[in-house]
């Protein structure tokens, strides 16, 4: 069955480490993304990418970084720098845009990152 | 910029008729979406509906759509324990290289289901 796997479920960093949050989709979409979900706000745009070795910011990018060198996988990287990292992290994807007007998301099920 | 607002909570009856509501700012919106989240996981896309379409059925949920208040409203009949989630209202304006970026979705409305 095709879908989205974010890996791990869980994870849980000291503060001041960095660490990578693992999103692989088969669907062959084009487009990836990144959400931040915390209680009560919805989802933000953290990055996205249309093709790859392409993306672009989202509305929330500081302490962030991703890549998109593949087409299937497009990492997500926390970095040190981000303020308050707890956080539930959604990895989404959707056909080119560009090519379907109608290109709802698809999700993963998502990382849950504590940091202490 | 663009909004879309949902009401936090919602509570209903075991079998009663759920109906959850949304307004978007975004005159320019061309799809709206309703997606469900269960506990613990990602969101699940429930129904869609077209900008230019009032009314969408699909089983138990039935989209309304009033695009001159831009208001959106999922129906769903029969409420079942089940159908307990966060739903999120979601709009996506008109399309175009960068529409990827364009889709705005509300903070999501916590349905719970009483016996």
């Amino acid at each position: 069955d095709g879908g989205i796997t974010q890996s791990p479920k869980y994870l849980f960093r000291k503060e001041g480490q960095n660490v990578t949050l693992s999103c692989e989709q088969n669907l062959n979409h084009d487009a990836m993304y990144w959400y931040r979900q915390d209680p009560g706000q919805g989802l933000r745009l953290i990055y996205y990418s249309q093709i790859v070795n392409d993306f672009q910011k989202g509305d929330i990018a500081e302490g962030y970084s991703v890549s998109r060198e593949k087409k299937e996988s497009f990492p997500l990287t926390v970095t040190s720098a981000q303020k308050n990292p707890t956080a539930f992290y959604l990895c989404a994807s959707s056909i080119d845009p560009g090519r379907d007007y109608n290109s709802p998301l698809h999700f993963g099920n998502g990382t849950r990152l504590t940091v202490t | 910029g663009e909004d879309v607002e949902q009401s936090l909570f919602l509570s209903v009856r075991e079998g009663d008729s759920s109906v959850i509501n949304c307004t978007y700012t975004d005159s320019s919106s061309t799809y709206l979406y309703w997606y469900k989240q269960e506990p613990g996981a990602g969101l699940q896309l429930l129904t869609y509906i077209f900008s230019n379409m009032d009314m969408k059925q699909d089983q138990r949920l039935t989209v309304l759509l009033n695009k001159k208040d831009k208001h959106l409203s999922l129906r769903i009949a029969d409420t079942q324990t089940g159908d307990s989630a966060i739903y999120f209202c979601a709009e996506s304006s008109d399309p175009g290289y960068s529409s990827a970026s364009k889709i705005i979705f509300g903070s999501g409305t916590r349905l719970s289901i009483r016996p």
